[in-house]
C-alpha cells in the first residue's frame, strides 16, 4: 500500500518561474514531513521539513505548505533556477520502536530551462 | 559534523557472485542505520534497519542480508547475486532518542551503483 502519493512525476519550469510539487499521505501516524533533493548519481539530501502542527515553512526560495485536514502538503520553489534541476522526494516519518520509519513518495523529476 | 561514507561507489558483478557493500558513519555515536535500494527512476525501498550492534531488522524478504559488526558500520551482503539485485543502494543514518529540528529525519550517503550482469 503506497502511503505517500506524489505528483507530478516530471515537471518542466522556465527559469524564474515557480515549481510546485504535491504530496498526499494516508498514515495519520506520520509526525514529520521531510523533502529530499537528489541529483543524478548522488544520495538524497534533506532540503526542508515540516511538522504537522505548522501550516507553512519557508527556507529561502523553498516553501512547504501543509494542510493537515486534507492530508496534503506541497513544495514550492520560487524563482526556480537551472541548478534546482533534480529529483525531489516528499516523505512522511513515523517513530517506530526506537527507529524512524520513513515512507517516500515516488519522486518528481524537475527540469528548469533557461 | 556527521559524515556518512559508502563504498564502493560503483560495482559490476556477474550473476551468482557474492556481494559486500559497506557503510560507515563518522561524528556520531549509536546511530540508527538503514539500507535502501532505489531502482532506476523509482522511489526508495527500505531493505534493512539497525538500532544497535548486531540488531538487524528486515523490511522485505529478499536475496540480501545485513550486518552491523561495529556501532558505526553497516554492511549489506549477498551470497549469490540475481539480476534483480541491480540498483542504487543507499545507506542512511538517524539520531536515536532526540526530537526537534533537523535531527528528526534520516541522512543519506553517496550511494553505490550495483549492476548485475
Amino acid at each position: 500500500q503506497q502511503q505517500v502519493k506524489q505528483s507530478p512525476q516530471s515537471l518542466i519550469v522556465q527559469k524564474g518561474g515557480i515549481s510546485i510539487i504535491n504530496c498526499a499521505y494516508e498514515n495519520t501516524a506520520f509526525d514529520y514531513f521531510p523533502w529530499y533533493q537528489q541529483f543524478p548519481g548522488k544520495g538524497p539530501a534533506l532540503l526542508i521539513a515540516i511538522r504537522p502542527d505548522v501550516s507553512e515553512k519557508k527556507e529561502g526560495r523553498f516553501t512547504i505548505s501543509f494542510n493537515k485536514s486534507a492530508k496534503q502538503f506541497s513544495l514550492h520553489i520560487m524563482d526556480s533556477q537551472p541548478g534546482d534541476s533534480a529529483t525531489y522526494f516528499c516523505a512522511g516519518r513515523k517513530n517506530s520502536g526506537g527507529y524512524q520509519k520513513v515512507t517516500f513518495g515516488t519522486g518528481t523529476k524537475l527540469q528548469v530551462i533557461p | 559534523s556527521q559524515t556518512i561514507h559508502q563504498w564502493p561507489a560503483t560495482l559490476v558483478q556477474p550473476v551468482g557472485s557474492p556481494l559486500s557493500l559497506e557503510c560507515t558513519v563518522e561524528g556520531t555515536s549509536n546511530p540508527n542505520l538503514y539500507w535502501y535500494r532505489q531502482a532506476a527512476g523509482r522511489g526508495l525501498q527500505l531493505l534493512f534497519y539497525s538500532v544497535g550492534i548486531g540488531q538487524i531488522s528486515s523490511e522485505v524478504p529478499q536475496n540480501l542480508s545485513a550486518s552491523r559488526p561495529q556501532d558505526r558500520q553497516f554492511i549489506l551482503s549477498s551470497k549469490k547475486l540475481l539480476l534483480s539485485d541491480s540498483g542504487f543502494y543507499l545507506c542512511a543514518w538517524s539520531v536515536q532518542g532526540l526530537a526537534g529540528g533537523r535531527a528528526d529525519t534520516q541522512y543519506f550517503g553517496p550511494g553505490t551503483r550495483l549492476t548485475v550482469l
